[in-house]
């Protein structure tokens, strides 16, 4: 079967770094995708890799390994309003979207 | 604000009720998502329409019935539901069915079955 697995929940302090994982097991892949969902609001898009490496933008970062069925997603300066659940997707073969169930990220002051 | 509205925002109906629910984007996209997200699961897709054209449909049960009348509004047609569907519904757009494409999502409805 197709598995997206991520931490139920993490906590952070502000001005702190984390680093969210999330690892797959996917009939193939297409590319990965981070997702920002604040408590009752719309996921938004972060970032989507398709090949080995790291990728910045800002204060977010996002990593792939490809061989590892392995990503992260690393915020850096965190604020209090980064609190938030991180939704992990993948595009599998057929490119079909297989979603992770979401990290919750608490910020503490 | 990410282009793609929903109504009601809430929703508490009873088992016997039918409602709908309604999504606009204001994208220009070609097509549109109706997902189920329940707490600590992941999203379940449940139908993708691309031009007005149903294509897919994941073994969702016929009491959601989707409707797509053009290709900015999707709706979505309850009716004898149970109290486990309920759970927050979004909707999501994007340029192009294929899902290597971002989406956006909408703010979702919170539905509750009595």
């Amino acid at each position: 079967g197709q598995n997206i697995d991520q931490p139920t929940e993490m906590t952070a302090t502000e001005g702190a770094i984390v680093q969210i994982n999330c690892t797959y097991q996917t009939s193939g892949f297409n590319g990965l995708f981070w997702y920002q969902q604040h408590a009752g609001e719309a996921p938004t898009f972060l970032s989507y890799n398709v090949l080995d490496g790291l990728e910045e933008k800002g204060r977010f970062s996002s990593f792939l390994s490809r061989s590892k069925g392995y990503s992260y997603l690393l915020l850096k300066e965190l604020q209090m309003k980064d609190s938030a659940s991180y939704l992990c997707a993948v595009v599998d073969s057929n490119y079909q979207l297989i979603w992770g169930a979401g990290t919750k990220l608490i910020i503490k002051p | 604000e990410t282009g793609v509205t929903q109504t009601p925002r809430h929703l508490v109906m009873g088992m016997t009720n039918k409602k709908s629910l309604k999504c606009e984007q204001h994208l220009g996209h070609n097509a549109m998502y109706w997902y189920k997200q329940s707490a600590k699961k992941p999203l379940e897709l449940m139908f993708v329409y691309s031009l007005e054209e149903r294509v897919e449909n994941n073994s969702v049960p016929s009491r959601f019935s989707p409707e797509c009348p053009n290709s900015s509004h999707l709706f979505l047609h309850l009716h004898t539901l149970q109290p486990e569907d309920s759970a927050l519904y979004l909707c999501a757009s994007s340029q192009d069915p294929g899902n290597y494409n971002e989406q956006f999502f909408g703010p979702g409805t919170r539905l509750t079955v009595l």
